[in-house]
């Protein structure tokens, strides 16, 4: 069964950077998945769609800052030089059989 | 600029039905499919189902089977979901999204 895994909190200084992780499920190492961000009280926006060899490309309007990268099974998206409005929830998505979305559990990110 | 625009809130007793539309501009209509997705207060995103706006084929999630109808007007390039049987745990913000781009969501509120 296809399931994205992600640690439901991150947290990180203002200024420095982050590391937020989406893990398939086994048997769909291959797949490529889309990173979404959804501040507070907002609705989710499009970050980058990542692919399983590390490539990736970004909505548009995206910073500089946004970047992914992928290792077997794990899917990260990395947010350099933290701002305050970096402060959101995180959410993973794949494509499962027939065009269906599949998404992660979300990963609060703190800004302190 | 791609642009998916969605009806105003909706407030439905139990047992009632909601059609929530969502008008899509800045590209061609039946060229890409549209997904629904719902996230109720404080939870998660929830892929509901897609629709081919070309031939209106559509695929829903299994727990919405039997309850969900998503249906396309391409005289209007707006795409329609439609949830019966509301309950109280039916309350959540309602987003069509078409690849990159989300819609503004769609709060359906559920109460007697």
């Amino acid at each position: 069964q296809l399931v994205l895994t992600q640690s439901p909190s991150a947290s990180a200084s203002l200024g420095a950077s982050v590391k937020v992780t989406c893990t398939l499920s086994s048997g769909h190492s291959n797949y490529a998945i889309a990173w979404h961000q959804q501040q507070p009280e907002k609705g989710p926006r499009f970050l980058m769609k990542l692919n399983s060899d590390g490539s990736h490309s970004k909505g548009d309007g995206i910073p500089d800052r946004f970047s992914g990268s992928s290792s077997g099974a794990e899917r990260y998206l990395t947010i350099s030089s933290l701002q305050s409005e970096d402060e959101a929830d995180y959410y993973c998505q794949t494509w499962g059989t027939g065009k269906n979305w599949v998404f992660g559990g979300g990963t609060k990110l703190t800004v302190l | 600029q791609v642009q998916l625009v969605q009806s105003g809130a909706e407030v439905k007793k139990p047992g009632a039905s909601v059609k929530v539309s969502c008008k899509a501009s800045g590209y061609t209509f039946t060229s890409y499919y549209v997904h629904w997705v719902r996230q109720a207060p404080g939870q998660g995103l929830e892929w509901m189902g897609i629709i081919n706006p070309s031939g209106g084929s559509t695929t829903y999630a299994q727990k919405f089977q039997g309850r969900v109808t998503m249906t396309r007007d391409t005289s209007t390039s707006t795409v329609y979901m439609e949830l019966s049987s509301l309950r109280s745990e039916d309350t959540a913000v309602y987003y069509c999204a078409r690849g990159a781009s989300w819609g503004q969501g769609t709060l359906v509120t559920v109460s007697s």
